[in-house]
């Protein structure tokens, strides 16, 4: 069964610092990693996609890797602002599965 | 502008009272599914449909009902609500990611704005 976890489940920088947040998952036969953020009582937005075959994708300040053979995926923001702040989830596509496994998501405070 | 459309985005009601909460998605999608979010239980999906008329059991489907009538519209069901079903209510679509071998996964997924429903 696929397990997907994130640590810190908190995590409070100074704005301008860059940043690395952590996502991990027991199972490497993913089909592709998405990287959603969630503002406090709203929706998800979409905001990387890693297919199996690749190794990292960018958009703007955010750039997020996999290593399948590890069990991990990292998303990078770098120079941080306060309107950062939000829950930042990674989720598991899984291979021949008809959904994602999503983890607990990491909070985020950039303090002007 | 492609999107996924939730409604109602907020309901209270009360326990036993029948609801439906619509969801719809301009993009052509195959794929539908409803996930709830719950504090220290994260999102767990509910039911899912692959196509027109194809829907299945997600891991907690218990109180829940969907169908898959048109493409674009995949509404869930509450016959008998319970307060247990208090919670954060989202809709989710794509397409389905094809291999050599046929279906192999799901591609991006796009979120709807959440309803967030009370039972009393």
């Amino acid at each position: 069964k696929q397990e997907v976890t994130q640590i810190p489940a908190a995590l409070s920088v100074p704005e301008g610092e860059n940043l690395v947040l952590n996502c991990s998952f027991t199972d490497s036969a993913i089909y592709n990693l998405q990287w959603f953020r969630q503002d406090p009582g709203k929706g998800l937005t979409s905001l990387l996609l890693i297919q199996s075959s690749q190794r990292e994708q960018t958009s703007g300040r955010l750039n997020a890797s996999l290593d399948k053979s590890s069990g991990r995926s990292t998303l990078y923001i770098a120079a941080s602002q306060p309107g950062d702040s939000a829950t930042y989830l990674c989720a598991a596509g899984l291979q021949g599965a008809q959904k994602l496994v999503f983890g607990q998501g990491t909070r985020l405070t950039i303090n002007p | 502008e492609a999107q996924v459309t939730q409604n109602p985005r907020y309901l209270i009601t009360v326990t036993g009272k029948k609801l439906t909460v619509t969801c719809s998605q301009n993009m052509n999608h195959e794929y539908m599914s409803w996930y709830r979010q719950d504090p220290g239980l994260g999102l767990r999906q509910i039911y899912y449909s692959m196509n027109v008329e194809v829907t299945d059991k997600g891991d907690v489907p218990e109180g829940y009902k969907v169908s898959r009538k048109e493409k674009r519209n995949f509404p869930l069901i509450l016959e008998s609500p319970s307060p247990n079903q208090t919670s954060l209510y989202f809709c989710a679509s794509s397409l389905m990611g094809n291999g050599r071998a046929g279906w192999e996964g799901m591609d991006e997924q796009f979120f709807g704005p959440g309803t967030r429903l009370t039972v009393l």
